[in-house]
C-alpha cells in the first residue's frame, strides 16, 4: 500500500532556531501534499496545502513566514517552522492523496516537535 | 461554515456491545464524509467512506443528509476496536484533491 514517512519522528530545539521536518511518498508521486497540526488530545488541523512546483496555500490563521513549506519534487514536500518558539511545539503531520484516489489520503506517521 | 462535531470525547463498552459514534456535519454542498481510524502508537488511516457504503471491521456508516449526520455503527464491539475515531469532510480543492475538515475525535475505550 501507498506509504507516506516523515522525519524526524521527534524533535527538540532551543527557541529562536528552525526546524525542518520532512514529509515523503514512498511509492507514489503526490504533487498535493497535507500538512496538520495536532495538539494533545485534540483534532487535527490542517495547517497548508503543499503544491509541487508552486506556492502553498495556506489556512486561515497560518502565518506563511513562520511555516515555509516547499514541495520541490513529486515525492518532498517540506515544512520549516522558523524562529520556534515554545508555542510552537505539537505534533505535525503530513498526508498525501494518493494518485487516482484523491478521496483518499495516506498519512505520515507524524513528528514530534519540542520547542524548549 | 464547514464543520464537523463529534460529541463525545470518550465512548466506553463492553466486548460485545453495539457501538454508535456520532458524528455531525454542516457543509453548504455535496458532502463527501470519511471515518478515520488511529490505533495506539499508529497512524492514522481510512476506515471507510460514504460513497463505497462498505463495511470494514464490521463498522458501517449511512450518511443521513436530513440529520446532516454520518455516525459509525458496529452491532459487536470488540476489544481490537479500541482507537480514536475521527469523523472527516472533504471539500473539494481545485476540483480535484480534497482537503480534510476533521471533527474532534471520539476515543473508543472497550472493555473486556
Amino acid at each position: 500500500g501507498a506509504v507516506v514517512s516523515q522525519h524526524p519522528s521527534w524533535v527538540i530545539c532551543k527557541s529562536g532556531t528552525s526546524v525542518k521536518i520532512e514529509c515523503r511518498s514512498l511509492d507514489f508521486q503526490a504533487t498535493t501534499m497535507f500538512w496538520y497540526r495536532q495538539f494533545p488530545k485534540q483534532s487535527l488541523m490542517l495547517m497548508a496545502t503543499s503544491n509541487e512546483g508552486s506556492k502553498a496555500t495556506y489556512e486561515q490563521g497560518v502565518e506563511k513566514d513562520k511555516f515555509l513549506i516547499n514541495h520541490a519534487s513529486l515525492t518532498l514536500s517540506t515544512l520549516t517552522v522558523t524562529s520556534a518558539h515554545p508555542e510552537d511545539s505539537s505534533f505535525y503531520i503530513c498526508s498525501a492523496p494518493r494518485e487516482g484516489r484523491d478521496y483518499e489520503q495516506y498519512f505520515g506517521p507524524g513528528t514530534r516537535l519540542t520547542v524548549t | 461554515a464547514q464543520r464537523v462535531t463529534q460529541p463525545e470525547k470518550l465512548l466506553s463498552v463492553f466486548k460485545g456491545a453495539p457501538v454508535e459514534l456520532k458524528c455531525n456535519y454542516s457543509y453548504s454542498g455535496s458532502p463527501e464524509l470519511f471515518w478515520y481510524v488511529q490505533y495506539s502508537r499508529q497512524r492514522l488511516q481510512l476506515l471507510l467512506r460514504h460513497i463505497s457504503r462498505e463495511s470494514i471491521k464490521g463498522f458501517t456508516a449511512d450518511l443521513n443528509k436530513g440529520e446532516t449526520s454520518f455516525h459509525l455503527k458496529k452491532p459487536f464491539a470488540q476489544e481490537e476496536d479500541s482507537a480514536m475515531y475521527y469523523c472527516a469532510l472533504s471539500r473539494n480543492y481545485g476540483g480535484a484533491t480534497n482537503k480534510l475538515i476533521f471533527g474532534t475525535g471520539t476515543l473508543l475505550a472497550v472493555q473486556p
